[in-house]
């Protein structure tokens, strides 16, 4: 098993352009979220989906969008990159259902750097 | 008051020393509780959960005291490898979203 996997590893935007940090995972876990970290500043969530078919907004979820697009995949999407949005962003799962949270299995990350 | 906090640290230990972090939570309803370790430049990945009871692996004790609402990490004759940011995770009940602490960095020297 994979586990979760996020494309791409590296990525330089410049100010205003978009683009779509992809994230998949093997585990059929149910929840999967999408979380930025600055150094300092620990992880912070953006966006989460508790189940298939459902998200919802994290702490920080101005200037995101996602889309949870099938069970094992769940994307993340900058319409308009801007330089706070450089980060490293990370891509998590799992198995949580009836309301409870449980381990959470992190991704690689996604190395992001806005000009 | 934040709703996990933890000591930035560095804590800075020779190897074979023993050394304890703590993590206080602001929630009473909090019901899971994690540490998860972070190496530079990776993801976060589980260490160990925390039950009410106390838990041991191997080298690694953790600990909750609901009464004054924090939960602890003992780590028993420490490694260089054992060197790492220790996130302390909190999840309250009823909610999907655990909610992370930002980290005790733990640097073990030769």
């Amino acid at each position: 098993n994979a586990g979760v996997t996020q494309t791409p590893k590296f990525q330089v935007l410049k100010t205003g352009q978009s683009m779509t940090l992809q994230c998949a995972q093997d585990m059929n876990h149910n929840s999967m979220y999408w979380y930025r970290q600055d150094p300092g500043m620990g992880l912070r969530l953006i966006y989460y989906s508790a189940s298939e078919g459902t998200t919802d907004k994290g702490e920080v979820p101005n200037g995101y969008n996602v889309s949870r697009l099938n069970k094992r995949e769940f994307s993340l999407r900058l319409e308009s990159a801007a330089p706070s949005q450089t980060s490293v962003y990370f891509c998590a799962s799992s198995e949580a259902g009836g309301g409870r949270s449980k381990t959470q299995y992190f991704g690689p990350g996604t190395r992001l750097l806005v000009l | 008051r934040k709703e996990v906090e933890q000591d930035p640290g560095p804590f800075n230990v020779p190897e074979g020393a023993t050394v304890a972090f703590n993590c206080t939570y602001s929630n009473s309803a909090s019901q899971s509780f994690f540490w998860y370790r972070q190496d530079c430049r990776k993801e976060p990945k589980l260490l160990m959960s925390v039950y009410s009871s106390g838990n041991e692996d191997g080298r690694f004790t953790a600990q909750l005291n609901r009464a004054s609402q924090y939960i602890s990490l003992l780590i028993r004759d420490s490694k260089l490898s054992d060197s790492a940011t220790y996130l302390c995770v909190v999840n309250k009940g009823g909610s999907y979203i655990p909610t992370f602490g930002r980290g005790t960095s733990l640097i073990v020297h030769p």
